[in-house]
């Protein structure tokens, strides 16, 4: 069984467009993440959800809004992409335990934008 | 300076070799060290943590921490081909974020 998911795996699109990305996590964590990773494999914070309170909302243009509709759901959605946009993007999930961090990944969506 | 320091590589060894992979930091207020392994087109999966300095062994891996020197290691011994991956150093300030390195690409050749 999958602990976290993301769909589409896949997501090639033209500039200007809006497009979402789905994250489960199956895992009963209170902790939901979207990372960035750029072609350079450097992996950036984005935001960070915690029974669905934005915690953490890093330098990230506007354009982009999460949305946690329940613990086990985070969902990313981008608008008017940029083909700076162009990125792998991940979801991870933790157990709010207020110390350590073990974080689960998913496998990253790829998204191009042309 | 940059937060984390790491040669991304590419590490070339041959299979049985000790791998040796290292990360600076400049943080004081890093409270966790992490070693996260990356398959090709794959997500993180966590490999060691520890959160003083010294030593910490598992298996094939040891990591290692000097906060005094603000320097993370990460020793693969008898390396195998399938440990060819990138393996990304990663802190955690208690913040609810990692910060992690560029990661290091490690081929180890059969």
């Amino acid at each position: 069984d999958t602990a976290v998911s993301q769909t589409p795996k896949y997501l090639v699109t033209q500039m200007g467009n809006d497009k979402s990305i789905k994250c489960e996590q199956n895992l009963g964590h209170d902790t939901m993440y979207w990372y960035k990773q750029d072609s350079k494999k450097f992996l950036k914070i984005m935001f960070s959800y915690n029974n669905k309170e934005l915690i953490i909302n890093e330098t990230v243009p506007n354009r982009f809004s999460p949305k946690s509709p329940d613990k086990a759901h985070l969902n990313l959605h981008i608008n008017s992409l940029e083909l700076g946009d162009s990125a792998v993007y991940f979801c991870a999930s933790s157990q709010d335990s207020g110390m350590e961090e073990t974080q689960y990944f998913g496998p990253g969506t790829r998204l191009l934008v042309l | 300076q940059k937060e984390v320091e790491q040669d991304p590589g590419p590490l070339s060894v041959p299979e049985g070799a000790i791998v040796s992979l290292n990360c600076t930091y400049s943080n004081s207020a890093f409270q966790y060290f992490m070693w996260y392994r990356q398959y090709s087109r794959k997500g993180p999966e966590l490999l060691m943590y520890t959160y003083s300095s010294g030593n910490k062994e598992d298996g094939r891996f040891t990591a290692q921490v000097d906060k005094s020197s603000k320097y993370i290691s990460l020793f693969i011994r008898d390396s195998q081909p399938s440990d060819s991956a990138t393996y990304l150093c990663a802190f955690y300030t208690g913040r609810r974020a990692l910060t992690f390195g560029s990661g290091t690409r490690l081929q180890v050749q059969p």
